[in-house]
């Protein structure tokens, strides 16, 4: 079974450029989340997507990250201006009910 | 809001002896789940074992077990038999089964010494 595929794997970027990060949950997976780990800090939840619709973005910097899930699949993440304190990995993960969550390898991001 | 707590930046154990990695949440809620996950260099986000709030027993995968106290609201990890692949920063997470969500401890990055 393939796992969650995430896209790119590591990113530097300027800081007030635009970013943005794809993720492919495994298949069948009708929950996906973002989460944002920076440095020696456990992994924060952005935001959950079932299926097409948004469940909890309550921590999503709405002024400058969005996301979105077209046909309740395929996801993408983008930070429009970035700063530095976005840097940090970008975990996508997925799962199916309340079954375990699997995560992919994370983009890292490096803002300069 | 559910919280969790890993009192234990560091532990370092010697090979083939066991080490214990403490947990501890805060929730309301009766039903829920309780993982730890192990994240080595790589990034990768690796499932060691889980444990549903309503079973009392607790899990055991091979040589990972947990010791799992729900007055006390504590889930801690027991490695057995460490090896040196067992290095790695390990996080404690709780889902509950509102919306599903895993909130993470703050981590404890473990070191084995060959």
């Amino acid at each position: 079974e393939a796992g969650v595929a995430q896209s790119p794997r590591y990113k530097i970027i300027e800081k007030r450029q635009s970013v943005a990060f794809w993720c492919n949950p495994i298949s069948g997976h009708a929950t996906l989340y973002w989460y944002q780990q920076i440095l020696g800090q456990g992994p924060k939840l952005l935001i959950q997507f079932q299926n097409n619709g948004v469940v909890d973005d309550s921590q999503l910097p709405k002024d400058r990250f969005s996301a979105e899930r077209l046909k309740g699949v395929d996801s993408t993440l983008k930070i429009q201006p970035a700063k530095l304190e976005d840097s940090a990995v970008y975990l996508c993960a997925s799962s199916f009910g309340w079954d375990v969550i699997f995560f992919g390898q994370g983009t890292r991001l490096t803002v300069v | 809001a559910q919280t969790v707590t890993q009192s234990q930046p560091e532990m370092s154990v010697q090979e083939a002896e066991t080490v214990t990695l403490s947990c501890t949440y805060d929730t309301s809620e009766s039903d829920y789940y309780l993982f730890w996950y192990k994240q080595p260099p790589s990034r990768q986000m690796i499932l060691v074992i889980r444990q549903e709030a309503y079973k009392q027993q607790n899990a055991t995968e091979n040589r990972f077990s947990v010791n799992f106290q729900k007055a006390a609201k504590s889930f801690s990890l027991k490695i057995s038999d460490s090896q040196l692949g067992d290095a790695a920063m390990y996080f404690c997470a709780y889902r509950g089964t509102s919306y599903g969500k895993l909130t993470f401890g703050q981590g404890t990055i473990l070191t084995v010494h060959p």
